[in-house]
């Protein structure tokens, strides 16, 4: 068990919907990362908070955005859904800023857009 | 072409065997990652090194950043050990690029 906790585990939808995935930190850990993993693309990063604030952006669409919460979690937003967004989602944390740090991985959201 | 290029793409072992897996990448870096995805999909971080060499049982990473290359090895593998082993660099303001990882399966 890394200590990262990511809800729901599978989410279904249909195209043009908006969904939320959370994603809770591991205790003490500052830094929340989004990274996406299709078939297709392989595990891209999308996104980096830190303490609150946005500190790094990959390959996010503009149809999506997040959030990190006062009590460090994490919220990852998609809207207008297609169906090539269909992928594993994953969350990972670590206690500092940067990438330099070992990564715990939550254990992914599945989603599915039909 | 890809910045991070990880070979063999898949790679079959029997139990015992020493396995390398390869990651070059064409970017500058800072730092590499290697990770471990497993069947059911949850990813474990194994290495983050930015020079030399490191060890944590029987997995060895190494790193050489003048030749941009790192190798992964595995001593006596076992079919605990079969998982998608990804390498990741840490390029320009420090995001994770990538590879499309190494399928390894290791048979008894």
């Amino acid at each position: 068990d890394s200590g990262v906790t990511q809800t729901p585990k599978h989410l279904i939808t249909a195209t043009g919907q908006r969904v939320t995935l959370r994603c809770s930190p591991r205790s003490g850990d500052l830094s929340v990362y989004w990274y996406q993993q299709s078939l297709d693309q392989g595990l891209q990063f999308l996104i980096q908070y830190y303490n609150g604030e946005e500190r790094a952006k990959g390959n996010i669409l503009e149809r999506f955005s997040a959030q990190q919460f006062p009590d460090l979690h994490s919220e990852l937003n998609l809207s207008s859904l297609e169906l090539g967004d269909s992928a594993l989602y994953f969350c990972a944390s670590s206690v500092d800023r940067g990438s330099y740090e070992k990564l715990f991985f939550g254990s992914g959201t599945q989603l599915s857009v039909l | 072409k890809n910045e991070v290029e990880q070979s063999p793409q898949n790679l079959t072992a029997q139990e015992g065997e020493f396995i390398t897996i390869n990651c070059s990448y064409s970017v500058g870096i800072s730092a590499l990652h290697w990770l471990q995805q497993h069947p059911g999909g949850g990813i474990v971080s194994l290495f983050m090194l930015s020079s030399g060499k490191k060890k944590h049982g029987r997995l060895i990473a190494t790193i050489n950043i003048q030749e941009k290359h790192s190798s992964l090895h595995i001593t006596a593998s076992h079919p605990r050990d079969s998982a998608v082993y990804i390498c990741a660099v840490i390029g320009g303001t420090d995001k994770l690029i990538f590879g499309t990882g190494t399928r390894l399966q290791v048979f008894p």
